[in-house]
């Protein structure tokens, strides 16, 4: 079955380090992108990228980094700079189902906590 | 200001009966595209609903509509016939911009709904 995968699903990182998420998509869109998610909050956007080896910032993506030398892949790096890593981030990818819409399909989510 | 307003919290319904999400948005694009999204306690966002700003009709797939208030700026989601199932948080999302666009959407802060047996 076409989809996106997450991974990891949990994840613990103690303060000072990076860590790298995965997201990898079989469904053939081109664009793809990062959200995260805060309790009692809608999703704010990290990332996006609309081709390969090309990506621009969204409104969060301070203590960020992404890269897409892949169609199906977009990894995301949280980063030591990143203040307040600690939430849910959602991976998603694009397909336009009529002019103007492009509906967003996403994964299961990777949990982030910092210790 | 903020774009995309939710103005409730949490809701509950009974089962079998209809409910209706609010949800208001504040834009001056005069294209633009409105979406609902269903977030179970899994994690997972599944795509509902879809109203564009020049559709002339309101949206419905299945159980859901989109009462589509121009006019008013507000997107209610309606859902028809509640199910147990039915219980989670759910988005209501807006992309400014013409069919350029690429998806970049703007999320409300969710309405938790709880459906009773």
């Amino acid at each position: 079955d076409g989809g996106i995968t997450q991974s990891p699903k949990y994840l613990f990182r103690k303060e000072g380090q990076n860590v790298t998420l995965s997201c990898e998509q079989n469904l053939n869109h081109d664009a793809m992108y990062w959200y995260r998610q805060d309790p009692g909050q809608g999703l704010r956007l990290i990332y996006y990228s609309q081709i390969v080896n090309d990506f621009q910032k969204g409104d969060i993506a301070e203590g960020y980094s992404v890269s897409r030398e892949k169609k199906e892949s977009f990894p995301l790096t949280v980063t030591s700079a990143q203040k307040n890593p600690t939430a849910f981030y959602l991976c998603a990818s694009s397909v336009r189902v009529s002019p103007g819409a492009n509906v967003l399909t996403f994964g299961a989510g990777s949990r982030l906590t910092v210790l | 200001a903020q774009k995309i307003t939710q103005t409730q919290p949490g809701m509950f319904v009974q089962e079998k009966e209809a409910v209706t999400l609010d949800c208001t948005y504040d834009t001056s694009d005069p294209s633009y595209g409105l979406f609902w999204y269903k977030q179970p306690s899994s994690g997972e966002m599944i795509f509902l609903i879809y109203q564009g700003s020049y559709d002339q009709q309101n949206a419905t797939e299945g159980r859901y509509s989109l009462n589509f208030q121009k006019a008013r700026k507000s997107a209610n989601l309606v859902i028809s016939a509640s199910q147990l199932g039915d219980s989670a948080m759910y988005f209501c999302a807006m992309r400014e911009g013409g069919g350029g666009s690429q998806g970049n959407l703007i999320f409300g802060k969710g309405t938790k709904l709880s459906v009773k047996p």
